[in-house]
């Protein structure tokens, strides 16, 4: 079945940085955008970055643009999101999703990974 | 930015009770572009309803989407006890995606 699978989440200092990893199963990974989606404890959902199926396009959310970088492996599979100079407010679950056949929405989640910036 | 206004915060309603969720955009969103999400405590988003009126797979029918230019509804007819959660409406444009805050559906 389709499956996305995050890891690489933990504690980190403000002004550290730390890269996550989605491992994509059950699907063309390589045919498919890729987005980063992020949950802050107790808010909603914040949109963080999308990559095309061939990583020629990148997308970012203002609050991530120049620290956080999206990119993808597809020989292996997995999707990346490199964060840099991270801040208190960068705390949360971060998810990766599948873009759907459709531009506009997101079909398959993963169960997130949680990433703590605190000194 | 396409910002989404979900409203009410939260709705207490009874099982077997209808709900009916407002999701108003600052610009007009087309509705190929607007979907809705359901989270329960601990999980991760799960797709209900996209194109504004379509349902995902599996989705029940007692779950349905409706609304075009700045307002959208998503309606449950009929509340299971499973369908207490929170619900997120989202739009795509000009290569940048946003969510509404959220609307709590809650056990009265």
């Amino acid at each position: 079945q389709v499956q996305l699978v995050e890891s690489g989440g933990g504690v980190v200092q403000p002004g550290g940085s730390l890269r996550l990893s989605c491992a994509a199963s059950g699907f063309t990974f390589s045919s498919y955008g890729m987005h980063w989606v992020r949950q802050a404890p107790g808010k909603g959902l914040e949109w963080v970055a999308f990559i095309r199926y061939d990583g020629s396009n990148k997308y970012y959310a203002d609050s991530v643009k120049g620290r956080f970088t999206i990119s993808r492996d597809n020989s292996k599979n997995t999707l990346y999101l490199q964060m840099n100079s991270l801040r208190a407010e960068d705390t949360a679950v971060y998810y990766c999703a599948k873009r759907a056949a459709a531009p506009s929405y997101m079909d398959v989640w993963g169960k997130g990974t949680t990433v703590t910036v605190s000194s | 930015e396409i910002v989404l206004t979900q409203s009410p915060g939260t709705l207490s309603l009874s099982p077997g009770e209808r709900a009916t969720l407002s999701c108003r955009a600052s610009q007009s969103v087309s509705s190929s572009y607007l979907a809705w999400y359901q989270q329960k405590p601990g999980q991760a988003p799960r797709l209900l309803i996209y194109g504004a009126s379509s349902r995902a797979t599996g989705i029940p029918d007692r779950f349905s989407g409706s609304g075009s230019g700045t307002d959208f509804t998503l309606t449950i007819s009929r509340l299971e006890p499973e369908d207490f959660a929170v619900y997120y409406c989202q739009q795509y444009g000009s290569s940048s995606w946003t969510f509404g805050q959220g609307t709590k559906v809650e056990i009265k």
